[in-house]
């Protein structure tokens, strides 16, 4: 089956327009995650999704930073007014349910640049 | 807070030498350890992972061992190949409240020569 599927791939902007990044998961995974691969920063925990919770929006760096999930499929991660500092590669993951053991399954990203 | 600490990079080795890299952590719980590969150009790919104290995880050639007693999962495979040239990251996830992401080392390059 497919994978976890991110558009676009790459992404450049001026600094200060909003960027909109799209992440589809693997097709009945409950649980879906952005994360961002920085160079300085490594990989970060972003934002959470779990069903129909409420999502834990604990690692956003800034209220810049928002992510919705509709009907429990797609997600989007917004950033508004971006800075360079958000130049990186967001990553998605999805998984089938929620638990430690549970695998976590990556998109190839989406690099943004921001100039 | 929870943390994962990876054995810095680049590693260099040629073809058919042994490798370790190291891995140890720190969480509140019992969490579970992974071990994601990101080879060029592709993303993040899970390579193996251990559940439980002295679980071992196994693919490709590749093995960790979860050692509780000394809060560690190091990756080793006995005969590396150049296709094994990638990017290794080290991952732990306790899985419980607000902690079910997972929270990675810093990754370690290895480039293995023929």
């Amino acid at each position: 089956g497919a994978g976890v599927s991110q558009s676009p791939s790459n992404k450049v902007t001026e600094k200060g327009k909003d960027v909109e990044l799209r992440c589809d998961p693997i097709s009945g995974h409950t649980a879906l995650y952005w994360y961002r691969q920085s160079l300085g920063q490594g990989l970060e925990f972003l934002i959470y999704f779990q069903g129909n919770s409420a999502p834990d929006k604990s690692g956003l760096p800034s209220d810049r930073f928002s992510a919705e999930r509709t009907g429990g499929s797609v997600s989007t991660l917004t950033i508004q007014r971006t800075q360079q500092e958000d130049s990186a590669v967001y990553l998605c993951a999805s998984s089938l349910a929620v638990g430690q053991q549970e695998t976590q399954y990556f998109g190839p990203g989406t690099r943004l640049l921001v100039l | 807070g929870d943390s994962v600490t990876q054995m810095e990079g680049p590693v260099t080795l040629s073809e058919e030498a042994f490798l370790t890299i190291n891995c140890t952590y720190t969480a509140t719980g019992y969490p579970s350890l992974f071990w994601y590969v990101q080879y060029p150009g592709e993303g993040l790919q899970l390579l193996l992972k251990a559940t439980k104290a002295d679980d071992k995880g196994s693919n490709k050639g590749f093995e960790a061992t979860y050692r509780k007693e000394t809060t560690s999962f190091h990756l080793e495979k006995g005969s590396v190949q150049v296709s094994d040239s990638a990017v290794y990251f080290c991952a732990l996830s306790e899985g419980f409240g607000s902690a079910r992401q997972l929270t990675f080392g810093s990754g370690t390059q290895l480039t293995v020569l023929p």
